[in-house]
């Protein structure tokens, strides 16, 4: 039973627009997320987390949202860039963090 | 400040085979982890330590162990490997257990 999911196995975008990448989770208890990118044939990176105690946490390009009620968040990169692509995990920490199946971002040039 | 290292990249076993994947970091942190990667899955751990001397087992424990003689080193034994044990495998560091994670470049096997 995934705890956190991520619908979208893969998203494609053109550059200099929008990309929106979803994660929704299932244990009210979470109170603390990550997102993670990975590029092929690398380990994780950290990207940008947020607190429970916040709706919204930004840094440059990126912004993380969270909706506890709907147990949703997102993340928001402006503009994109074909640098972007990546793999894009969600984690989200109970007794250890657990990570989502992630979602691959392509941006078009 | 070479942050995590993981040692070999690339290994293939034949099934009942042994090995010990290497994980070093070099940011004096206390917690360490082992995780591994399944084609369209997300990480799992399988364990983790908080310090030296201390390990504990996470979600995916069964057919490994793990020792942390010192800070630096968490080095994970595969005992008789098996197909299942096919994965890419990433070690991470944190200062604290509600930080983000280092990770390691990963290693990948393959059990044949």
């Amino acid at each position: 039973d995934q705890q956190v999911k991520q619908n979208s196995p893969s998203l494609s975008v053109q550059e200099g627009r929008i990309s929106i990448l979803n994660c929704d989770y299932t244990n009210s208890m979470f109170d603390y997320f990550l997102w993670y990118k990975k590029y092929p044939a690398e380990g994780p990176t950290f990207l940008i987390s947020i607190s429970s105690i916040k709706d919204k946490n930004e840094d440059g390009r990126f912004t993380v949202f969270l909706n506890k009620s709907a147990k949703h968040l997102s993340l928001h990169i402006v503009p994109s860039q074909p640098g972007d692509s990546a793999v894009y995990f969600c984690a989200a920490n109970g007794q250890n963090f657990v990570f989502g199946p992630g979602t691959r971002l392509s941006v078009l040039p | 400040n070479a942050g995590v290292t993981q040692t070999p990249k690339f290994r293939i076993l034949k099934i009942g085979q042994s090995m010990t994947l290497q994980c070093t970091q070099d940011m004096n942190h206390n917690y360490m982890y082992w995780y591994r990667q399944d084609p369209g899955m997300g990480l799992k751990l399988i364990y983790y330590s908080v310090g030296a001397g201390i390990t504990d087992k996470g979600e995916v424990p069964n057919g490994y162990n793990v020792s942390r003689s010192t800070t630096e080193d968490f080095p994970l034994r595969l005992e008789l490997a098996a197909p299942s044990q096919t994965s890419v495998y990433f070690c991470a560091s944190s200062p604290s257990g509600l930080s983000e994670q280092y990770f390691g470049p990963g290693t990948r096997l393959t059990v044949t």
